[in-house]
């Protein structure tokens, strides 16, 4: 079954550039999305089609994807931007998930 | 604005069936070309997808889950209901719906994305 591998945790200072990888095997050949999930709350997409953005998310948030790594960059994070994040990706008629990046922002 | 409410038993016993519903408010879970997608979080864990259905009741499920797991639709009630069986320990998570976007674009490339998302309810799986 397909995988999508995400480091555990990234720590970011306010203002700087957080960014949050996803591999998988070529995974540039697929869409990923990213969700952000604070506490307590439901997962929110951030990102979908690599790189697009949905009405009301910052432009801060951004995407990309080649290879196989897929990348979610927050630039200027802030302190609203700590959450768990999680990659996204359709496979086989499944979908797959990875297994969340939690963002610290210090 | 479509918004997603699930609703069922927040304790079941083990081996038995989970069951619960997703209720699809401000919206047609018939109009366009969407699937609805059960997903579920055990506590401090990530995200697992469960299964899909399209309202014409076409259906995709995790393979992992596949032989224990029916989603089935009703139309006329606007919801979309999870099924669960001999339910475990392992089995106990909160249990969100999502309404799920998907399509081919230009490149050939499919792309699956959930824009809304249901609260969650907390299902326990205990004697």
């Amino acid at each position: 079954s397909y995988e999508l591998t995400q480091s555990p945790s990234v720590s970011v200072s306010p203002g700087q550039i957080a960014s949050i990888t996803c591999s998988g095997h070529n995974l540039g050949d697929k869409y990923v999305c990213w969700y952000q999930q604070k506490p307590g709350q439901s997962p929110v997409v951030v990102i979908y089609k690599d790189s697009k953005r949905p009405s009301g998310i910052p432009e801060r948030f951004s995407g990309s994807n080649s290879g196989n790594t897929a990348t979610l960059t927050i630039s200027g994070t802030q302190a609203m931007d700590e959450a768990d994040y999680y990659c996204q990706a359709w496979d086989s008629s499944t979908v797959v998930f990875g297994g969340g990046t939690k963002v610290t922002v210090l | 604005q479509v918004q997603l409410q699930e609703s069922g038993p927040g304790l079941v016993k083990p081996s038995q069936t989970l069951s619960l519903t997703c209720t699809v408010s401000g919206g047609s879970i018939r109009s366009g070309d969407y699937y609805w997608s059960w997903i579920r979080q055990p506590a401090g864990k990530g995200l697992e997808w469960i299964g899909h259905i399209y309202s014409s009741g076409n259906t995709n499920y995790n393979p992992s889950l596949k032989s224990r797991v029916t989603i089935s639709v009703d139309t006329s009630k606007n919801q979309f209901s999870l099924r669960l069986s001999s339910v475990t320990a392992a089995d106990t998570a909160v249990y969100l719906c999502a309404r799920s976007i998907t399509g081919t674009d230009a490149t050939s490339h499919y792309y699956y994305y959930m824009d809304v998302w249901g609260s969650g309810t907390t299902v326990t799986v205990s004697s």
